[in-house]
């Protein structure tokens, strides 16, 4: 069984402060992995994809891939409230197959 | 506007009572994929379809059908719904089975 498992939280952090939210994949022939930001009530929405080890930056986000232990993490840099929300760890063996999602984990940044 | 739609987007219906719920894309995806939310489980996929007349089960698919007649349509099929079922569904949809667009999602109450 492919498991994706996610620290549930609350994760809380005040305004400013950078978010550390860490995944780990049982699947070691996993080739890609997705950050995805949910909003209560909302729909998932992609953050970021990273295919490769090492690290990837867009914006205030990082994500960091390390296939050798399994791990994958997003860094939110200058935390804001707006960033308050469930994210999403999901990870695909290869493309066209299933989507694994982790069960998220709920990030509170207070002001 | 690049979309995926989901209808209904609220549903409450009886046991038994077959239903189905439609998910069309205008992105032209090859891929496209349902899931289903539930606390404390996260998201779980329950078909996915690389292509038109190619369908494949996920994690869930136990009472559900799906069927990729045309490129842009996924219906999900729930010939006997029963109270289990009761769930947030969410359809995505993406290109080259990678990055997954979500619909704006279906809660479904089965009485």
């Amino acid at each position: 069984q492919k498991e994706v498992e996610q620290n549930s939280g609350p994760l809380s952090v005040p305004e400013g402060a950078i978010a550390s939210l860490n995944c780990t994949y049982s699947d070691r022939g996993s080739q890609s992995f997705f950050w995805y930001r949910q909003y209560s009530g909302k729909s998932p929405e992609l953050i970021m994809s990273i295919y490769s080890n090492g690290d990837k930056e867009d914006g205030r986000f990082t994500a960091q891939l390390n296939k050798a232990s399994q791990y994958v993490s997003l860094l939110i840099r200058d935390s804001q409230p707006s960033d308050s929300a469930t994210y999403l760890c999901a990870v695909n063996h290869q493309a066209g197959t299933a989507l694994i999602f982790g069960k998220g984990t709920t990030l509170s940044v207070s002001s | 506007e690049a979309q995926v739609t989901q209808n209904p987007r609220y549903l409450i219906t009886v046991t038994g009572k077959k239903l189905t719920v439609t998910c069309s894309q205008n992105m032209n995806h090859e891929y496209m994929s349902w899931y289903r939310q539930d606390p404390g489980l996260g998201l779980r996929q329950i078909y996915y379809s690389m292509n038109v007349e190619v369908t494949d089960k996920g994690d869930v698919p136990e009472g559900y059908k799906v069927s990729r007649k045309e490129k842009r349509n996924f219906p999900l099929i729930l010939e006997s719904p029963s109270p289990n079922q009761t769930s947030l569904y969410f359809c995505a949809s993406a290109s080259g089975g990678l990055t997954q667009y979500f619909g704006p999602g279906t809660r479904l109450l089965v009485l």
